[in-house]
């Protein structure tokens, strides 16, 4: 069946470290995927988005890698600090499209002074 | 611009009653999107619109959810009758454009007793 994996595990970091999290995917395509982040009580943000072709994208300390053989995306934040403490979900949309995204349950992450 | 409005921003009803759930989009969007988030079933797309018609409905779980866009700067998302199993966090998100980021509302969350 097609799903999408995340860590269940909360993941906890000590404040400067790398937090590295991974979002396995079968059964699918995908000709991209987006990585969000999400607080308590509030709706997920957008953060990056890497395309099939792209082996790693870069935002300021956040870099994503995609290996379509592996059917991996692996999240990582640089010099982590507590304000990165949160939900981060991975999604993707199976029909290549860009609407009908499927999210995973997320992994929480939790950086500690 | 204020972002995606929701309201109400919590919903407290007996079961069988009529529940309505409101979402202004960002102005100029032309996509809008309801979704439902749970802990079993994590974040699920239940419909999307473009131009203020529904393209994509095939996640909405019933017959008795339901959703309408009267026009481009509101939707509703209606279920009758509610049942306990439908309480969730219901998230309204728009675009701009096919393939364009999508900005979550702050969710409204719903408990049916």
């Amino acid at each position: 069946s097609q799903k999408i994996e995340q860590n269940s595990e909360a993941l906890n970091i000590q404040e400067g470290k790398t937090a590295t999290l991974t979002c396995n995917y079968t059964n699918y395509s995908p000709a991209y995927l987006q990585w969000y982040r999400q607080d308590p009580g509030r709706g997920p943000v957008f953060l990056l988005l890497i395309r099939e072709n792209e082996k790693e994208k870069r935002k300021e300390r956040l870099k994503v890698t995609f290996d379509t053989t592996l059917k991996q995306s692996l999240f990582h934040i640089t010099a982590s600090q507590p304000a990165d403490s949160a939900t981060y979900l991975c999604a993707l949309d199976p029909l290549g499209g860009y609407n009908k995204l499927i999210f995973g349950a997320g992994t929480r992450l939790a950086v500690h002074p | 611009d204020a972002g995606v409005i929701q309201s109400p921003r919590h919903e407290v009803t007996e079961m069988g009653q009529e529940v309505t759930l409101r979402c202004k989009p960002i102005s100029g969007h032309d996509y809008l999107f309801w979704y439902r988030q749970t802990m079993m079933r994590g974040l699920e797309l239940l419909i999307y619109f473009n131009n203020n018609v529904p393209i994509d409905d095939s996640g909405m779980p019933e017959d008795r959810f339901s959703a309408k866009m009267p026009n481009a700067s509101f939707s509703t998302l209606k279920i009758q009758p509610s049942e306990p199993r439908d309480s969730a966090v219901y998230f309204c998100a728009s675009s701009q454009g096919q393939g364009k980021t999508q900005y979550f509302g702050p969710g409204t969350r719903l408990l049916v007793l």
